[in-house]
């Protein structure tokens, strides 16, 4: 079936360091492809999304790139803050039961 | 922000009593999402709904009921709670056309 890997966290950073957090799929179909953010004590809110091969979602500074070719949509961001500090969240579409497939969490820790 | 509210936002209870939780969209979504998140599992889907009276399990539906009598409710009971079930539980509801789930702020329920 259908399914999302993340790195495992935590991913501890110093301010202003680049950030990347793996995120790698396998899907029979077509998925669109999701990172949600959960800040603490919070739901989980949607960060950025995309639809199709080649598409980059972005918000906030963050930034991922739908790769069909490396089954791949790696979380991005030039310069973190203290404040991006959350769990992120890897997400596919499942259209076979419109349901979300949901990748395990990673934990950011950004340090100033 | 979505429309989506949970209540209560937390309770104790002890094992053995039952247990509703509420989940309100003001949204007019067709489906709707209860999960449990729990450290080291991610989130774990326990039942959804795709329409009123339209119900189905998750991956982790044992000792959990839905309801879902109005398109914009859909409780989730515990019959007879258990420790194990101690646990944030979030609901979600979701855009049919774009798969974006919007979530609730969480429920903390502890069982003693």
């Amino acid at each position: 079936g259908d399914s999302v890997t993340q790195m495992e966290g935590p991913v501890t950073l110093s301010e202003e360091a680049f950030l990347t957090i793996n995120c790698t799929y396998t899907a029979t179909g077509y998925p669109s492809l999701f990172w949600y953010v959960q800040y603490p004590g919070e739901g989980l809110q949607l960060l950025l999304k995309a639809t199709k091969a080649d598409d980059k979602g972005s918000n906030k500074g963050f930034e991922a790139t739908y790769r069909k070719e490396t089954t791949s949509f790696h979380l991005e961001k030039g310069s973190v803050q203290v404040s991006d500090s959350a769990v992120y969240f890897c997400a596919l579409s499942d259209d076979s039961n419109y349901q979300l497939i949901w990748g395990a969490g990673t934990k950011l820790i950004i340090k100033p | 922000d979505a429309g989506i509210t949970q209540s209560p936002r937390h309770k104790v209870t002890e094992t053995g009593t039952p247990v509703t939780l509420r989940c309100h969209q003001t949204e007019n979504h067709r489906y709707m999402y209860w999960y449990r998140q729990d450290p080291g599992h991610g989130l774990r889907l326990i039942h959804y709904s795709y329409g009123v009276k339209d119900t189905d399990k998750g991956e982790v539906s044992d000792g959990y009921s839905v309801s879902r009598s109005k398109t914009e409710d859909f409780l989730l009971t515990l019959e007879s709670a258990t420790s194990s079930q101690t646990s944030v539980y979030f609901c979600a509801i979701q855009d049919t056309n774009s798969y974006e789930q919007y979530f609730g702020p969480g429920t903390r329920l502890t069982v003693t």
